[in-house]
């Protein structure tokens, strides 16, 4: 079975600033997908970020990149410049092969202007 | 292009009534997915449909759920009769069949009274 853990339940950050939200999981499989979403009071998931756990070079995308560490199964997501806009509930996620997402408990993240 | 859409938004009902939530996937996505969120936590797959086939139910409580997707593109998730526990945002996506990437709706937030 594979299970996600998000340790921290609120992060807070100053505008402008880098802040760092962490994951971990667990996964007997050997192929596999990790993602963040963000989910802002509208509700909808919105994609940030994909990593290929068969790829050594962490995700990028723009103000978002992830620290992949395999071994650990670690996958942390850091935010530069952070921004008001992206004031919302983190979630990791694990895509196996079920195609079956699994996700952690989500990390609350509020931007201080 | 049109995102997922779901509806209603919102829904009240009483304890013992029917309820039905709506989802209109994005055109061309075979892959539709219904999940359960419960405050302050990750989504819970409900169910997974390839076109108009279920083919991941196993965590649909099938004695008051029930789920249809007619002709493989709109689906329809049925709780018959709700429960209290019921409360909770049903979410749903849509993918490209083998793709990776889910594209959520905006999901629908349930309050059984």
């Amino acid at each position: 079975a594979q299970t996600v853990t998000q340790s921290q339940p609120e992060m807070s950050v100053q505008e402008a600033e880098t802040v760092t939200l962490s994951c971990t999981y667990d996964t007997s499989e050997s192929d596999y997908y990790l993602f963040w979403y963000k989910q802002p009071p509208s509700r909808q998931m919105i994609l940030v970020i994909r990593q290929e756990a068969y790829k050594q070079q962490n995700a990028t995308e723009n103000r978002f990149s992830v620290n992949f560490q395999k071994a650990a199964k670690s996958f942390s997501l850091k935010i530069s410049d952070s921004q008001l806009g992206d004031a919302a509930m983190y979630f990791c996620a694990v895509l196996g092969s079920n195609y079956q997402l699994i996700w952690g408990a989500g990390t609350k993240l509020i931007i201080k202007p | 292009e049109a995102g997922v859409v779901q509806s209603p938004r919102y829904k009240i009902i009483e304890k013992k009534q029917p309820v039905a939530f709506w989802c209109n996937p994005i055109s061309g996505h075979n892959t539709l997915y219904w999940y359960l969120q419960n405050l302050g936590q990750g989504p819970e797959l409900l169910i997974r449909y390839e076109n108009e086939e279920a083919v991941d139910d196993s965590q649909l409580p099938k004695d008051r759920f029930s789920a249809e997707r007619l002709k493989g593109v709109d689906s329809t998730l049925k709780i018959q009769p709700a429960e209290l526990g019921d409360s909770a945002v049903y979410l749903c996506a849509s993918s490209l069949q083998g793709s990776t990437e889910a594209f959520f709706g905006q999901g629908t937030r349930l309050t059984v009274v």
